[in-house]
């Protein structure tokens, strides 16, 4: 079992609609957990972190996290083209661990004008 | 916001040749960086955590003696990739973290390397 995991997609939404983005953990002593996007052929970009559970929302992105279930989601609401990117999820898996992040295989998002 | 440079962008060599890429934290100290590889369509793999002052830490697998990683002040890490074959072709990016602000990491926009 990969410690991170998301649905490769691709996933298309139409511009506006609401993209949602569904990643899960295997570590239950997982503390910080991070969405990234990722341009073609360039470095991801931080979107949102969350610690707690529940939503924390920034402008149109929603970060929700459910520790029990090991479950950490991103939702994108007005969806636009600009948005279409592949996203990743990362999930700090230890305390004290040298290995900081560890990153799902992403999910290729495509807004669909 | 916090900003992280790497340079160069893109290389482009014949095999044998030894590269070195720099990642510098522009606006705060960084005493850990990370270093990561990507070939295409997939995730970012950690090949090794360099720490300011010390040894870097590598993931299993990765070679020590090849990917030479040198952290020789709060805001500059340099990796080398000695004697480079075309199965090093990748994606490098590194990352930093604030000292101060643990969390999250800011990544350097990445070298595209390529070896002919």
């Amino acid at each position: 079992q990969k410690e991170v995991e998301q649905n490769s997609g691709p996933l298309s939404v139409p511009e506006g609609a609401i993209a949602s983005l569904n990643c899960t953990y295997s570590d239950r002593g997982s503390q910080s957990f991070f969405w990234y996007r990722q341009y073609s052929g360039k470095s991801p970009e931080l979107i949102m972190f969350i610690y707690s559970n529940g939503d924390k929302e920034d402008g149109r992105f929603t970060a929700q996290l459910n520790k029990a279930s090991q479950y950490v989601s991103l939702l994108i609401r007005d969806s636009q083209p600009s948005d279409s990117a592949t996203y990743l999820c990362a999930v700090k898996v230890a305390s004290g661990s040298a290995r900081q992040l560890t990153f799902g295989s992403g999910t290729q998002l495509t807004v669909l004008p | 916001g916090a900003v992280v440079s790497q340079h160069p962008s893109r290389v482009i060599c014949k095999s044998g040749t030894s590269v070195k890429i720099e990642c510098r934290s522009l606006d705060f100290q960084a005493t850990t960086m990370f270093w990561y590889r990507q070939f295409p369509k997939q995730s970012l793999m950690l090949m090794a955590t360099s720490n300011e002052g010390s040894k870097a830490t590598y993931e299993q697998g990765v070679e020590k003696d090849k990917f030479l990683i040198n952290h020789a002040s709060l805001t500059l890490s340099t990796l080398t990739v000695t004697s480079a074959h075309p199965e090093d072709s990748s994606f490098y990016i590194c990352s930093a973290r604030d000292r101060q602000g643990g969390q999250p990491q800011h990544f350097g926009d990445g070298t595209r390397l390529s070896i002919l």
